[in-house]
């Protein structure tokens, strides 16, 4: 069964840490994307990437990078965490050839900054 | 500014009868479309698709139905069952980078009621 895993279920950090969400995915997908969901704005992109090493700013990548360094693994990195940064992260992933916008998500990291 | 949105926040329906989920648009660059359905503590899954030179796509109980010039798109569930209880976001995407970014709507979280 092919998956995208994000590595937390639940995350609770502190104001001013760097936090890491890490997400892995076995399919040999091409793009990567990391998105939050938030009550009443639905899912909005952070970054994404289409390949090793590449990386595009989404519509709010602010107080956000990431980091491709192997095809399977993308990770989103918080500078210096903020209450305004407590939010559902997802994860996913596409293929080039495979069925436009079919996206495989994973679960989602519930991450509190406190 | 909410590229995709979707109205009704939540829509209730009894079980046997049609499901009408509407979402409307405003970037006219968006030719593809998607239909995601999410459950509670999974990541969305994709549903249905459909692209601008189509203005219905449908497979089995589910429908979408594309009105271009009213940037205007709706998904029907005939008949409805109580496992389509979930969240259910619209997404589009247009030519730049492939068609591989989407920008999703806000969700609709749709009950039916047994």
């Amino acid at each position: 069964d092919v998956k995208v895993t994000q590595s937390s279920r639940y995350l609770v950090k502190r104001t001013g840490e760097k936090v890491f969400l890490e997400c892995v995915q076995d399919m040999d997908h091409e793009n990567m994307f990391w998105y939050r969901q938030d009550p009443g704005l639905g899912l909005r992109l952070i970054y994404f990437s289409y390949d090793v090493k590449m990386k595009e700013k989404g519509d709010i990548p602010e107080g956000y990078s990431v980091s491709r360094e192997k095809k399977e693994r993308f990770s989103l990195i918080l500078e210096s965490a903020s209450t305004n940064q407590t939010s559902m992260y997802l994860c996913a992933s596409s293929s080039e050839h495979g069925t436009l916008g079919g996206y495989t998500f994973g679960s989602g990291t519930r991450l509190t900054i406190v | 500014d909410q590229q995709v949105k979707q109205n009704s926040p939540s829509l209730s329906v009894q079980e046997g009868r049609i499901s009408i989920l509407n979402c409307d648009y405003t970037n006219s660059m968006f030719d593809y479309f998607l239909w995601y359905k999410k459950y509670p503590a999974e990541g969305p899954t994709f549903l249905i698709s459909i692209s601008s030179i189509k203005d219905k796509n449908e497979d089995g109980r589910f429908t979408v139905f594309l009105n271009k010039s009213a940037k205007h798109l709706s998904l029907h569930i005939v008949p409805s069952q109580p496992g389509d209880s979930a969240v259910y976001f619209c997404a589009a995407s247009a030519p730049d980078f492939g068609n591989e970014k989407l920008t999703f709507g806000t969700g609709t979280r749709l009950t039916i009621i047994p």
